[in-house]
């Protein structure tokens, strides 16, 4: 069974400046995809960046950026120049990619809340 | 652009009630999911469809079932309902390319159930 930890249940960043989100997972699978999902108050599930595991660079969409350490098993998300709008649960989610014909499932952390500081 | 669309938003039930949460997607997408999402418990699976006509179950199956009928809709049902259905309930739905997928999933804005 694949896990997903989010440790940090809460964090805070002041409005510009960068915050780094931590997540680490455990699987069996030597390829999968990692993904950062935001959901703000609207409760709206955005996917933000995704990783594939066989890629080492480290992927990155604008402000978001990934710190992916395969070996450690660690995928965290980095927000620079934070804005208000940032402001969100972020979900750290896991997928496998076994050929099974079944599509790939995802298995979620419960999530980290992010406020932005104006 | 409609994406994945869920009805109704909002819905009250009262214990041993029976309800269909209903769920479409006009991506032409293969794979559809439903999950439920608890404070502090993250999204939870509960079935999946991985293509038109077949259907497994997630992390979390007990007191659903799902009916995908057919490639646009993917609906949950609760047959009885009960206060530990409540929750906030995502559909999504994914594309497919080859054996291997690494599409992200699509999510619908949710169905906040509460279950008296």
């Amino acid at each position: 069974a694949q896990t997903v930890t989010q440790s940090q249940p809460e964090m805070s960043v002041q409005e510009a400046e960068t915050v780094t989100l931590s997540c680490t997972y455990d699987t069996s699978e030597s390829d999968y995809y990692l993904f950062w999902y935001k959901q703000p108050p609207s409760r709206q599930m955005i996917l933000v960046i995704r990783q594939e595991a066989y890629k080492q660079q480290n992927a990155t969409e604008n402000r978001f950026s990934v710190n992916f350490q395969k070996a450690a098993k660690s995928f965290s998300l980095k927000i620079s120049d934070s804005q208000l709008g940032d402001a969100a649960m972020y979900f750290c989610a896991l997928s496998d990619s076994r050929g099974t014909g079944a599509n790939s499932k995802l298995t979620f952390g419960k999530g980290i809340t992010l406020s932005v500081r104006p | 652009n409609a994406g994945v669309t869920q009805t109704p938003k909002f819905q009250v039930l009262k214990t041993g009630q029976s309800m269909t949460l209903q769920c479409a997607q006009d991506m032409n997408h293969n794979s559809m999911y439903w999950y439920r999402q608890d404070p502090g418990m993250g999204l939870r699976l509960i079935y999946y469809s991985a293509s038109e006509g077949t259907t497994d179950k997630g992390e979390v199956p007990n007191g659903y079932n799902v009916s995908r009928l057919n490639k646009r809709e993917f609906s949950l049902r609760l047959e009885s309902a009960a206060p530990s259905q409540t929750s906030v309930y995502f559909c999504a739905s994914s594309a497919r390319q080859g054996p291997y997928s690494n599409q992200p999933q699509h999510f619908g804005d949710g169905t906040r159930l509460s279950i008296l």
